[in-house]
């Protein structure tokens, strides 16, 4: 069983609309989650740290933990095609060490 | 502000060449470094990862391997490199303990032939 699920898309939303990112994972200790935003050719870039069950909001991204599912998401409102980039979820891994497992990434593309 | 660096940004090397790839950190002391690899079209995957000096944890037996030989400088290494070591590599940061974001330097390109 992979550590961290994602779809890998490619999720295709016009622009405007809200494109709805998700993510499983195993390991029912971990305690942090976080969401990068990795253009192509490129680095990931933080969007979003959540560390409790409920929402999070920061501008026009929404992330979303529930630990009793292991499921954590990422909701962009009013999408962008600049938001055209893949998406990776990541996990700490309890253990008593900062060691954060990513999952595959799903692709999103917003088509003007 | 903290700041990552690594070099060289791209290189190509033939099968059986030695590498070094090279990150430091600045602004922070005591930071977790880690060394990931992204193969084309794939996720990040886990190489090395260090909470201190001389400090070196393996997460994937291979023919790489890492040093960190002073606080904020973390070294990807190997003597032989294979076909199947091409990909992106990224070094990262966080701080130290644990539930901390990490950060990403800007990535290297490796091309093995």
């Amino acid at each position: 069983q992979k550590e961290v699920e994602q779809n890998s898309g490619p999720l295709s939303v016009p622009e405007g609309a809200i494109a709805s990112l998700n993510c499983t994972y195993s390991d029912r200790g971990s305690q942090s989650f976080f969401w990068y935003r990795q253009y192509s050719g490129k680095s990931p870039e933080l969007i979003m740290s959540i560390y409790s069950n409920g929402d999070k909001e920061d501008g026009r991204f929404t992330a979303q933990l529930n630990k009793a599912s292991q499921y954590v998401s990422l909701l962009i409102r009013d999408s962008q095609p600049s938001d055209s980039a893949t998406y990776l979820c990541a996990v700490t891994l309890s253990g008593g060490y900062n060691k954060l497992i990513f999952g595959a990434g799903t692709r999103l593309a917003v088509h003007p | 502000s903290q700041t990552i660096h690594q070099w060289p940004a791209t290189l190509v090397q033939p099968v059986g060449s030695p590498l070094s790839l090279e990150c430091t950190v600045e602004g922070t002391s005591n930071p977790n470094l880690y060394w990931y690899r992204q193969a084309a079209g794939r996720g990040l995957q886990l190489l090395f990862y260090s909470v201190g000096i001389g400090q070196i944890s393996s997460e994937v037996p291979q023919n790489l391997s890492a040093s960190r030989p002073q606080d904020r400088q973390f070294i990807l290494s190997s003597k032989k490199l294979l076909l199947s070591d091409s990909g992106f590599y990224l070094c990262a940061w966080s701080a130290g303990g644990t539930g901390n974001t990490i950060y990403f330097g800007e990535g290297s390109w490796l091309t093995v032939v």
